[in-house]
């Protein structure tokens, strides 16, 4: 969805190295997420944001941080990378007024920790 | 936040109608059903929600019986470009819905 961009699309960087993931929306909603996706597997919820103050832990939050610095932007940081966070990592957002509350994904960083 | 049970994978043909049963047997009272498809390399895309009986839209229906320990998503005459992952999801809308995807049913349809 052009609405929701993530940059970088690709990342190669090596242990130890810190990487931040961004990720930016137009649609104006107030909650954001971060999943990663390992290849054959389902999602996991990193962290999630309802709004610019709140940050919220999910599933599998060790070894990331998070940023929400404006409505429309939040970052993910790996202040470590090690090779077990080779993924691909997704931002979403969703709309807390809307009635089914369905998340947006963005396209998608492919990350590569050597 | 209840555990889905969905297939592995299935196989259909163009043209057929595709049926992808998921078992949620701890759903709560206020959790709602949620699909999404993933094609490779994209991030999921929003299906079909519903919480009791029968939803439908352009793209799927969703059924739910009375006990809502299941769902079944129908896909009616399905494409080739209906080649993808689909994920079904159980939880709250209130509060935020803090999704919990599992593995998903890959679908194949074959020409």
């Amino acid at each position: 969805d052009a609405d929701v961009t993530q940059t970088p699309r690709n990342r190669i960087t090596k242990t130890g190295k810190r990487i931040m993931l961004e990720c930016s929306q137009t649609k104006g909603h107030d909650r954001m997420y971060w999943y990663r996706q390992d290849p054959g597997l389902g999602l996991r919820l990193i962290y999630y944001s309802f709004d610019v103050k709140d940050i919220n832990k999910g599933e599998i939050s060790d070894g990331y941080s998070v940023s929400r610095q404006a409505q429309a932007k939040f970052s993910l940081s790996l202040e470590s990378a090690i090779p077990n966070q080779t993924a691909l990592y997704f931002c979403a957002t969703s709309d807390q007024d809307s009635s089914y509350n369905e998340q947006f994904f963005g396209p998608g960083t492919r990350l590569t920790v050597l | 936040l209840a555990k889905t049970t969905q297939p592995i994978s299935m196989d259909s043909y163009e043209g057929q109608e595709v049926n992808i049963t998921c078992s949620h047997n701890n759903i709560a009272t206020n959790d709602y059903i949620t699909w999404y498809q993933q094609f490779p390399s994209q991030g999921p895309r929003f299906i079909i929600q519903g919480y009791k009986t029968k939803v439908t839209n352009e793209v799927a229906s969703l059924f739910i019986p009375a006990d809502r320990k299941s769902s079944t998503l129908s896909l009616p005459r399905v494409s080739l470009s209906d080649t993808a992952v689909y994920y079904c999801l159980v939880g709250a809308q209130t509060g935020g819905f803090k999704t919990i995807f599992g593995a998903g049913t890959r679908l194949f349809v074959k020409a």
